[in-house]
């Protein structure tokens, strides 16, 4: 099992340009997350997706779109790069467990390192 | 929405003593609170999680403290080793994970 990968690992914008970043698990995971990673700010939630079909915005999601592509692909679009999103991007996923309390471990890809000049 | 805050920012330890960060979250709600270390330059790994049902967990050099009536949560690890330097995030679980700001530790020979 490969886990949780990313594509690509590293990229240089120009502002104004628009990318898509691409994540894939195959741990049959029902939920999917984007973060950005700044330093001195921890994780921040951009976006997730809770199941197939569904995408709810989180804490910082201004600038950014997702798509759930299948059950497998989360993939999140920069439209109109600025600098302000040069960040290390993560993407994660979780099997939500439940019992008399619910929990959501998280399992994350290698990253993407996002420069915006 | 839950807000975790975690203090130190940074920890400096001497090999084989013991280094405490703690974590404070403010949704009485939150029920799941996970640690993650993240070692320079790679992905955040979960180390050790509690649940609110559980007051402490161990995993042999590691121990989770929780206090629900408080709101806050602590990280122990013991006998330190140059292999647990890395950065450590808490984080608060109520619908979605709230991540705190990170503490960097730092083993010294």
């Amino acid at each position: 099992n490969a886990g949780v990968t990313q594509t690509p690992k590293f990229q240089v914008l120009k502002t104004g340009q628009s990318m898509t970043l691409q994540c894939a698990q195959d741990m049959n995971h029902n939920s999917m997350y984007w973060y950005r990673q700044d330093p001195g700010m921890g994780l921040r939630l951009i976006y997730y997706s809770a199941s197939e079909g569904t995408t709810d915005k989180g804490e910082v999601p201004n600038g950014y779109n997702v798509s759930r592509l299948n059950k497998r692909e989360f993939s999140l679009r920069l439209e109109s790069a600025a600098p302000s999103q040069t960040s290390v991007y993560f993407c994660a996923s979780s099997v939500r467990t439940s019992g008399r309390t619910t929990t959501d471990t998280q399992y994350f890809g290698p990253g993407t390192r996002l420069t915006v000049l | 929405g839950e807000n975790v805050e975690q203090h130190p920012s940074t920890l400096s330890v001497q090999e084989g003593d013991s280094a405490v960060i703690k974590c404070t979250y403010s949704d009485s709600a939150s029920n799941y609170f996970p640690w993650y270390k993240q070692e320079l330059g790679k992905r955040p790994q979960l180390i050790i999680d509690i649940r609110s049902n559980v007051g402490e967990k161990k995993d042999q050099r590691i121990a989770v403290t929780l206090n629900k009536t408080a709101k806050h949560f602590s990280l122990h690890i013991t006998e330190t080793q140059p292999e647990d330097s890395a950065v450590y995030f808490c984080a608060a679980y109520d619908y979605k994970l709230s991540f705190g700001a990170g503490t960097t530790v730092t083993v010294r020979a």
